[in-house]
């Protein structure tokens, strides 16, 4: 079975700061990726970021990065220059082929002008 | 083909009655998830498919929930007998399966309220 912790309920931010959202996973397949999705308040669920298992290299998508730590199955979102637009709820995600997509609980991200 | 498509976008019933939603997934998508999800909460996985297999449906459905995906397209969800607690937005996203990298794309839900 997959699990995925998300221990920070809600966070904030100054505009223009550094935020780190934090996320451990558990599971038993050895073929898996890592997402972070964001959710905008009444809005659809997009993809912010994604991470193969198997690379050791953190990825990095403009503003946002991942610090991936797989033997501690952690997996943290660094947004960089925080932005009004960055406001909503981060989920994070484990999927692999064998098995469903299962999301976090969420940490709804609030942004200070 | 512009993504994920589901109708309708809002629901209203009373409770006791029957609902059905439709899920259109993107068209080369072989895999199709849907989820519940609550105020504030994470979605809930409820059942995915892969083509018109149902390979997984979560313990915590009862029933009254059944899903189907036909020829392996669009898919449809029922829930009968409506409780108020059935209350949530629920969301279908798809994907292609045998790319593990490949993102799920999710549509824009369908809010049920029973009242």
């Amino acid at each position: 079975a997959q699990t995925v912790t998300q221990s920070q309920p809600e966070m904030s931010v100054q505009e223009a700061e550094t935020v780190t959202l934090s996320c451990t996973y558990d599971t038993s397949e050895s073929d898996y990726y890592l997402f972070w999705y964001k959710q905008p308040p009444s809005r659809q669920m997009i993809l912010v970021i994604r991470q193969e298992a198997y690379k050791q290299q953190n990825a990095t998508e403009n503003r946002f990065s991942v610090n991936f730590q797989k033997a501690a199955k952690s997996f943290s979102l660094k947004i960089s220059d925080s932005q009004l637009g960055d406001a909503a709820m981060y989920f994070c995600v484990v999927y692999s082929s064998a098995s469903k997509i299962i999301f976090g609980s969420g940490t709804r991200l609030s942004i200070r002008p | 083909d512009t993504g994920v498509s589901q109708n309708p976008r809002h629901k209203i019933t009373k409770r006791g009655q029957n609902v059905t939603f439709r899920c259109d997934p993107i068209s080369e998508h072989n895999r199709l998830y849907w989820y519940r999800q609550t105020l504030g909460q994470g979605p809930e996985f409820l059942t995915y498919f892969q083509n018109e297999a149902q390979l997984e449906k979560s313990r915590l459905l009862s029933d009254r929930f059944s899903a189907e995906r036909p020829k392996g397209s669009f898919s449809t969800l029922e829930i009968q007998r409506t409780e108020q607690g059935d209350s949530a937005m629920y969301l279908c996203a798809s994907s292609l399966a045998g790319w593990v990298g490949a993102e799920a794309f999710f549509g824009q839900g369908t809010r049920l309220t029973v009242v």
